[in-house]
């Protein structure tokens, strides 16, 4: 079974700073997705950002990144500029290529934001 | 356009009471799903769906039931409330199962 491991349970950054989130993730895999999801106080999931393996180049949203490295598999996300808004629950999920069976989630990293 | 709504916002359940979580997308998408989050926690899929009368188990589906009827709907059954089914569920669906999961707002339900 895939696991999702995030490493940073809380992490805290001044705003306008640059903040890493970590994940690593199990899988023996070499075709499957990846994606970074926001949840603020009020529950909702939201995408900030998605990887496919096969694709050698990282994704970018706006502020947002990621650093893939798919031997070491990891999958970090970069938050540039971070903003009060920033604040929530980060998740990182994986998605087999291969199956309909849902997404695997880590347990999140709170982030704070310092004004 | 609404997405995917989900009802109710929040439920208390006796123990040994059942309910149905309502879910509904109106993306015409095929695949659906139920999550739940427990505290501290990621998501744990407990169902999912690829197309109207077809569901299968995810990870942690005792104490609960699926059926899908439709496209648009996808409601979760919880029979026989138990303290530890205490969570916060989530309704999800793509157009395809490589494709980005869009959530309901969820439903939070305390079983006393």
């Amino acid at each position: 079974a895939q696991t999702v491991t995030q490493s940073q349970p809380e992490m805290s950054v001044q705003e306008a700073e640059t903040v890493t989130l970590s994940c690593t993730y199990d899988t023996s895999e070499s075709d499957y997705y990846l994606f970074w999801y926001k949840q603020p106080p009020s529950r909702q999931m939201i995408l900030v950002i998605r990887q496919e393996a096969y694709k050698q180049q990282n994704a970018t949203e706006n502020r947002f990144s990621v650093n893939f490295q798919k031997a070491a598999k990891s999958f970090s996300l970069k938050i540039s500029d971070s903003q009060l808004g920033d604040a929530a629950m980060y998740f990182c999920a994986y998605n087999s290529g291969g199956g309909a069976d849902g997404l695997t989630f880590g347990k999140g990293t709170h982030l704070i934001i310092q004004p | 356009n609404a997405g995917v709504t989900q009802t109710p916002k929040f439920r208390i359940l006796k123990i040994g009471q059942s309910m149905t979580l309502q879910c509904t997308q109106d993306m015409n998408h095929n695949y659906m799903y139920w999550y739940r989050q427990d505290p501290g926690m990621g998501l744990k899929l407990i169902y999912y769906s690829v197309g109207a009368g077809i569901t299968d188990k995810g990870e942690v589906p005792n104490g609960y039931n699926v059926s899908r009827s439709t496209t648009e709907d996808f409601p979760l059954r919880l029979e026989l409330a138990a303290p530890s089914q205490t969570s916060v569920y989530f309704c999800a669906s793509s157009p395809l199962f490589r494709e980005t999961q869009y959530f309901g707002p969820g439903t939070r339900l305390l079983v006393l």
